[in-house]
């Protein structure tokens, strides 16, 4: 059965810390792996990877896959207030997307 | 604003009630999605549309029938849905299937 696995599933840091948030899977038929972000209703499309090894950046946020370990990461640096939302990790397997449960990152002043 | 508009925002109704959501993009996108996100669950594919065409989800209950017309409108038709379906439904599209999705707000859906 395709599952996608986030961890942590919550995490509380102060402003200004580097948190890492993993996403894990074990899929048929990969193509993509995406990564959204969601404060109150809509997520938010933030990156999606393909190929390992390659970090895609935007900001102070970067992501990176490995396809021979089946995880991807999300770093996030300098963490702000604004940055508290649950972060969704999605692999896209054909004609279906899986979500993992998220990370709800709460970032303290 | 995504580009992505859902109407109703909220919506309650009765179990022998048929509604249906609402969904357009202004992108020029040629994909359309309905996920189903409840609580403490993780989001749910129910529908995919790529070129107006759909692809099928046999975990979908048939009481909950999409409708694409074209390629900007997505529709879900409801229909003698059960307490258990109260969730928030989101509308995405993207520029082909699987390509990074932008989101609507999401109609909240609450069955009584």
């Amino acid at each position: 059965e395709d599952k996608v696995v986030q961890s942590p599933l919550s995490l509380v840091v102060h402003e200004g810390d580097t948190v890492t948030l993993n996403c894990s899977y074990e899929v048929t038929n990969f193509r993509s792996l995406l990564w959204y972000k969601q404060e109150k209703k809509a997520p938010t499309f933030l990156f999606m990877l393909t190929s390992s090894g390659i970090e895609k950046k935007s900001g102070r946020l970067s992501s990176i896959l490995d396809k021979k370990e089946l995880f991807s990461i999300l770093n996030i640096t300098a963490t702000q207030t604004g940055d508290s939302a649950v972060y969704l990790c999605a692999v896209d397997i054909n004609n279906d997307m899986r979500f993992g449960a998220g990370t709800r990152l709460t970032v303290k002043p | 604003e995504t580009g992505v508009t859902q109407t109703p925002r909220h919506l309650v109704m009765g179990m022998t009630n048929k509604k249906s959501l609402k969904c357009e993009q202004h992108l020029g996108h040629n994909a359309m999605y309905w996920y189903k996100q409840s609580a403490k669950k993780p989001l749910e594919l129910m529908f995919v549309y790529s070129l107006e065409e759909r692809v099928e989800n046999n975990s979908v209950p048939s009481r909950f029938s999409p409708e694409c017309p074209n390629s900007s409108h997505l529709f879900l038709h409801l229909h003698t849905l059960q307490p258990e379906d109260s969730a928030l439904y989101l509308c995405a599209s993207s520029q082909d299937k699987g390509r990074g999705a932008f989101f609507g707000q999401g109609t909240r859906l609450t069955v009584v």
